[in-house]
């Protein structure tokens, strides 16, 4: 079946555009969540959608960025005004919630350079 | 809070030797744990991960991990490194909430 998949894999953006990446996570898949890997770095916790919850905004890095997530399925992360630093890959991964053992399966993530 | 902590990132190993990657959690309550590997210019990909029970893990392509409560780790090990080992491995802890953490990942390098 389908796994995750995250539009654009490629992204080239001028400091102060507006970005948005998506994400479609594997059907059945309440559980989504968004990271960012810098060059270099780990995996940075941005975001995560639990079924019709409140999302954990806990790891957005600054009021710029939001993540929706529309009907339970496809979710968006928009970056507003970018900024040199918010280069990164952004990867989006999706798992069934009622199973805490259950891994997490990753988008190939998009790579965002912000110029 | 920091919720798992990969000491080292950056390992050198030559083919053929032990591979040891370290990983500690910091949890009050029995965390679910994984590990993820990340091959060159690929996605994340589940190597191995805990369930309750057993203790030691067995994964893919000979990598194994021990759950120690009382030290509170989850170290990754490999036998017998290979030149197809070298990647990235993320260690990453579930806090019986489906959020899910990664430590800061580490590098492995295998030299012929």
């Amino acid at each position: 079946g389908a796994g995750v998949s995250q539009s654009p894999s490629n992204k080239v953006t001028e400091k102060g555009k507006d970005v948005e990446l998506r994400c479609d996570p594997i059907s059945g898949h309440t559980a989504l969540y968004w990271y960012r890997q810098s060059l270099g770095q780990g995996l940075e916790f941005l975001i995560y959608f639990q079924g019709n919850s409140a999302p954990d905004k806990s790891g957005l890095p600054s009021d710029r960025f939001s993540a929706e997530r529309t009907g339970g399925s496809v979710s968006t992360l928009t970056i507003q005004r970018t900024q040199q630093e918010d280069s990164a890959v952004y990867l989006c991964a999706s798992s069934l919630s009622r199973d805490y053992n259950s891994p997490l399966h990753f988008g190939n993530g998009t790579r965002l350079t912000v110029t | 809070a920091q919720s798992v902590t990969q000491l080292g990132s950056h390992v050198s190993v030559s083919e053929g030797a032990l591979v040891l990657l370290r990983c500690n959690y910091s949890s009050s309550v029995p965390p679910y744990l994984f590990w993820y590997v990340q091959y060159p210019n690929q996605g994340l990909q589940l190597l191995l991960k805990y369930t309750t029970g057993a203790t030691l893990v067995k994964g893919i392509n000979g990598f194994e991990a021990e759950f120690k409560k009382s030290e509170t780790s989850f170290h990754l090990t490999k036998p017998s490194a290979h030149m197809s080992d070298a990647a990235e491995y993320f260690c990453a802890v579930n806090l019986n909430n489906n959020d899910m953490r990664f430590g800061a990942g580490t590098r492995l390098t295998v030299k012929p």
